[in-house]
């Protein structure tokens, strides 16, 4: 079946430190990875995707390797601001018929404190 | 302007009562989804349309009735309302997938409330 395992939270780190949230798949085929922010009270954003192995997404400092090997699509980030505090979802599509569905992880909040 | 929108934002409502939740898209897309998210944050689709075919049904009960009037628009109805439908539900749309990886854009979320 298909599946996404992340890591379990809450994450709580200080402005500036260093992030990395992991996220594992299982999956039949070669699926496209996602990741998902959803800000306080408001509803799911893109952060970034990959669509193979190898390739790697990026956005707002943000960025995420597509690993077949280990099966992974960790997110990380250099340096975490306040206003990243959110929850973040990752997410393998697969394809039924003429649609397509994603598979989400149970996702990881994120406080940064000043 | 907002490419997924959906209405209501926020609906506190009675058990048994049926209630409907709206969704529309300006970007022209295909496909459109209806996605739950439980109160543990939990995120599972519930139903896909296609050029208004249903294409995806997730084991959703059927008190839950998806209608897609045009590829525009996919609204959510639900019947005889449960404490346990108590959820924020999430529009979404995507381009039909001839390869995989189309990005699916996500509305802002519908929270129902059901006391």
């Amino acid at each position: 079946g298909n599946s996404v395992t992340q890591m379990e939270g809450p994450v709580t780190l200080s402005e500036e430190a260093f992030l990395t949230i992991n996220c594992t798949y299982t999956a039949t085929g070669y699926p496209s990875l996602f990741w998902y922010v959803q800000y306080p009270g408001e509803g799911l954003q893109l952060l970034l995707k990959a669509t193979k192995a190898d390739d790697k997404g990026s956005n707002k400092g943000f960025e995420a390797t597509y690993r077949k090997e280990t099966t992974s699509f960790h997110l990380e980030k250099g340096s975490v601001q306040v206003s990243d505090s959110a929850v973040y979802f990752c997410a393998l599509s697969v394809r039924v018929g003429g649609s397509e569905k994603l598979v989400f992880g149970k996702g990881t909040k994120l406080t940064v404190n000043p | 302007d907002t490419a997924v929108s959906q209405t209501p934002k926020y609906l506190v409502t009675q058990m048994g009562n049926d209630k409907s939740i709206k969704c529309e898209q300006n970007l022209g897309h295909d496909t459109m989804y209806w996605y739950k998210q439980d109160s543990k944050k939990f995120l599972k689709i519930m139903f896909s349309y296609n050029n208004k075919e249903l294409i995806i049904n997730e084991t959703v009960p059927n008190r839950f009735s998806p209608k897609s009037p045009d590829k525009a628009h996919l609204n959510l109805h639900i019947n005889s309302l449960e404490l346990g439908d108590s959820a924020v539900y999430f529009c979404a749309s995507s381009q039909e997938p001839r390869i995989s990886g189309n990005t699916i854009y996500f509305g802002e979320g519908s929270w129902l409330t059901v006391v």
